[in-house]
C-alpha cells in the first residue's frame, strides 16, 4: 500500500498470541484502524485507534500505537482458526476522506 | 437487511466494452466510497463522495466516471474496458470521513 506498509504473512499456532505490526508515514493522520477481510468478503472494521492514545484494548485485541516512530500494532490474544483473514492497517487524510490501506497481512492459524 | 449492497457480484466482460456496478447502503451515511482491489489484495481509494459531491478523484483514468443520483447510491461507469480492470471494487460508505467503513460484498470484474 502507499506509505502504509506491513508484513504480508504470519502464522501462528491456535491459542497463541498473534502480533501484526504496521508503519505509516503522515504524522497528520488522525484516526489509524484495523480492518479484517475474510475469504471472498468485503472488509469489516475490527478496531481503530486516535493518534492521541496509546493504547486501546478491545476484548482479545490490543492496539498500541507509537506515534513518534508512526509504527501501530494489533495483538490478537488467543488467538483462533476463525481469526485466519487478511488484516489491513490504515490510516484516515484528507479530513478522513481519503484512507490508505497497507497491503495486508494473511494470518494463518494453525490448530 | 443488508447495509451496503453492491450488483453485480461477478461481472465478466470483452475489452472495449462498456459496464456499471451499482452501489446502494441503507445506513443513512452522508459519504460513500469506491476501492479497487487487485489479485495480490492490494486495495486503493478510487473516489469518495461527501453529500453526493466529489471529493477525492485518486488519479483514475476518465474512463471511469462515478456517479451519485442521492446520498444513498454511488455507481461506477467504466468506459471501454481493459484487461487491467480486472480485479474487485468494493463500495463503502461512512458517516463523514474518519469514521468506520461498511463495505459491500465487492464485485468481481473479469475483462477477457
Amino acid at each position: 500500500g502507499e506509505d502504509v506498509e506491513q508484513s504480508l504473512f504470519l502464522s501462528v499456532r491456535e491459542g497463541d498470541s498473534s502480533v501484526i505490526n504496521c508503519t505509516y508515514t503522515d504524522s497528520s493522520s488522525t484516526y489509524l484502524y484495523w480492518y479484517k477481510q475474510e475469504p471472498g468478503a468485503g472488509l469489516q472494521l475490527l478496531t481503530y485507534i486516535f493518534s492521541n492514545m496509546d493504547m486501546k484494548q478491545d476484548q482479545r485485541l490490543t492496539v498500541l500505537l507509537n506515534k513518534k516512530d508512526k509504527h501501530l500494532s494489533l495483538r490478537i490474544a488467543d488467538t483462533q482458526t476463525g481469526d485466519s483473514a487478511i488484516y489491513f492497517c490504515a490510516e484516515a487524510r484528507t479530513g478522513g476522506f481519503k484512507t490508505i490501506f497497507g497491503a495486508g497481512t494473511r494470518l494463518f492459524v494453525k490448530a | 437487511d443488508t447495509a451496503v449492497s453492491q450488483t453485480p457480484k461477478y461481472l465478466v466482460t470483452q475489452m472495449g466494452n462498456d459496464k456499471s456496478i451499482k452501489c446502494e447502503q441503507n445506513l443513512g451515511h452522508d459519504t460513500m466510497y469506491w476501492y479497487k482491489q487487485d489479485s495480490k489484495k492490494f486495495l486503493k481509494i478510487m473516489f469518495s463522495y461527501n453529500n453526493k459531491e466529489l471529493i477525492i478523484n485518486e488519479t483514475v483514468p476518465n474512463r471511469f466516471s462515478p456517479k451519485s443520483p442521492d446520498k444513498a447510491h454511488l455507481n461506477l461507469h467504466i468506459n471501454s474496458l481493459e484487461l487491467g480492470d480486472s480485479a474487485v471494487y468494493f463500495c463503502a460508505s461512512s458517516q463523514e470521513g474518519g469514521n468506520e467503513q461498511f463495505f459491500g460484498p465487492g464485485t468481481r470484474l473479469t475483462v477477457l
